[in-house]
């Protein structure tokens, strides 16, 4: 079955802190890895993305970590600030961007 | 970047009623789009699959009679919730792939369907 692991759940952040949250997968088929951010009330919105030929892709504060011996892949956002307070989902899918498989969340908050 | 416009954001029905919630890629034609529904705190699941001039396809444990999907034009699908009953209470979010924007998939804001 596929399935993305994510973790943790919840994340307090103090301001100008590095958020880490990580997540693994089992399809090792799954060959398009994005991260999404959603606030209350609304839609996700693609952040960054990641394809397995590469081990790193930085997009200003945003930064994934790809490892694909381990499959696992984590998001650090740098400089946290707290508008940045969200919930974030890794996801990741096969042959481009058929069906998404969403993780868990992550609820990240970051205080002042 | 590419905009899916949802629409209604919200709606209260009654038990027994049905509600249409409508997606639209605004600019740019999708050929696929996808309905997911997410509990509160919850991750998003894949309900459906939409194609363009052809049937949705469903996941499993989707009721296809309980959630119509239209896929009539490149611009838009529909997804009607049938007999809605109280359990149909949740947040359905509608993506669309832009197959001219590295195919990336772009979500609608979501409608919140609450059924008394």
């Amino acid at each position: 079955q596929q399935q993305v692991k994510q973790s943790p759940q919840s994340l307090i952040v103090q301001k100008g802190g590095i958020s880490i949250i990580n997540c693994a997968y089992e399809n090792t088929a799954f060959d398009y890895f994005p991260w999404y951010q959603q606030f209350p009330g609304k839609g996700p919105a693609l952040l960054i993305a990641i394809r397995p030929d590469v081990s790193e892709k930085k997009e200003g504060r945003f930064t994934i970590s790809f490892n694909k011996s381990a499959k696992q892949f984590s998001l650090h956002i740098m400089d946290s600030q707290p508008g940045d307070s969200a919930t974030y989902f890794c996801a990741a899918s096969s042959g481009g961007y058929q069906k998404v498989t969403f993780g868990t969340g992550t609820k990240l908050q970051v205080i002042p | 970047g590419a905009v899916v416009s949802q629409h209604p954001s919200w709606v209260i029905c009654k038990s027994g009623t049905s509600v249409k919630i409508e997606c639209r890629s605004l600019d740019f034609q999708a050929t696929t789009m996808f309905w997911y529904r997410q509990f509160p705190k919850q991750s998003l699941m894949l309900m459906a699959t939409s194609n363009e001039g052809s049937k949705a396809t469903y996941e499993q444990g989707v009721e296809k009679d309980k959630f119509l999907i239209n896929h009539a034009s490149l611009t838009l699908s529909t997804l009607t919730v049938t007999s809605a009953h109280p359990e149909d209470s949740s947040f359905y979010i509608c993506s669309a792939r832009d197959p001219q924007g590295d195919e990336k998939l772009f979500f609608g804001s979501g409608t919140q369907l609450s059924v008394l």
